[in-house]
């Protein structure tokens, strides 16, 4: 099974609109981390936010925020006021457990495609 | 500000040559990684390292080879390259310890086997 699903494989969003990215996770590990990261044409993964499991209040970076269920296991990205620089890939990932090797490693998702019409 | 650097930005290479594809990093961080992304299969982890020396397979090592010699250079080897190579390949590091953990990346390898 998935761990991280993505079901929008491209979205579309008209420019100063805001936009809902959708992402949710299964894990059983009551410790983790979610994380949202954007990748332009170029090809580069740029960090925008991160989720702790245990963190009270949803998290928020400037345009970016994000909306975390938890008991729905959803952690979607909303990106206010859309800029045509949005226009990219967009993946969720999840960091489970904080203790032994495997903490460190990561699962992404497949993606969503976002474009930004001006 | 973080920093991860790559080799090259593109790669071609014959079946069968040893690649090495080199990454860097200026953050001090302990832990490093190597992932390759395809079409509709999303990242996927190779290889990574917690620590100078030591070595981790993620979920596709099969084919691969990783080396750390030296705190800040990770370093991905492709013993005989083969076209099912051909990918973007993807370093990141990260600072254990920290709250988040979170993986910085590199701008990517585009490598192409012929």
């Amino acid at each position: 099974a998935q761990k991280i699903t993505q079901t929008q494989p491209g979205m579309f969003v008209q420019e100063k609109e805001a936009v809902t990215l959708d992402c949710t996770y299964d894990t059983s590990d009551p410790s983790y981390g979610l994380f949202w990261y954007k990748q332009p044409s170029s090809g580069e993964m740029i960090f925008l936010i991160y989720q702790g499991s245990y963190d009270q209040q949803n998290a928020t970076e400037g345009r970016y925020s994000l909306n975390f269920q938890k008991a729905r296991k959803s952690a979607n990205l909303v990106i206010s006021a859309s800029q045509l620089g949005d226009s990219a890939m967009y993946f969720c990932a999840m960091r489970e457990g904080r203790t032994g090797v495997g903490s460190y490693q990561l699962t992404f998702g497949k993606g969503t495609k976002l474009s930004v019409i001006p | 500000d973080v920093k991860v650097t790559q080799s090259s930005r593109y790669l071609v290479k014959r079946t069968g040559e040893k690649v090495f594809l080199e990454c860097v990093q200026d953050m001090d961080h302990e832990n490093m990684f190597w992932y390759r992304q395809d079409p509709g299969l999303g990242l996927r982890l190779i290889y990574f390292s917690y620590d100078v020396k030591m070595k981790e397979k993620g979920d596709i090592p099969e084919g691969y080879s990783v080396s750390r010699e030296k705190k800040e250079r990770f370093s991905l080897i492709l013993e005989s390259a083969s076209t099912n190579q051909t990918s973007m390949y993807l370093c990141a590091s990260s600072l254990y310890g920290t709250r988040t953990d979170t993986q910085y990346f590199g701008p990517g390898t585009r490598l192409t086997v012929l």
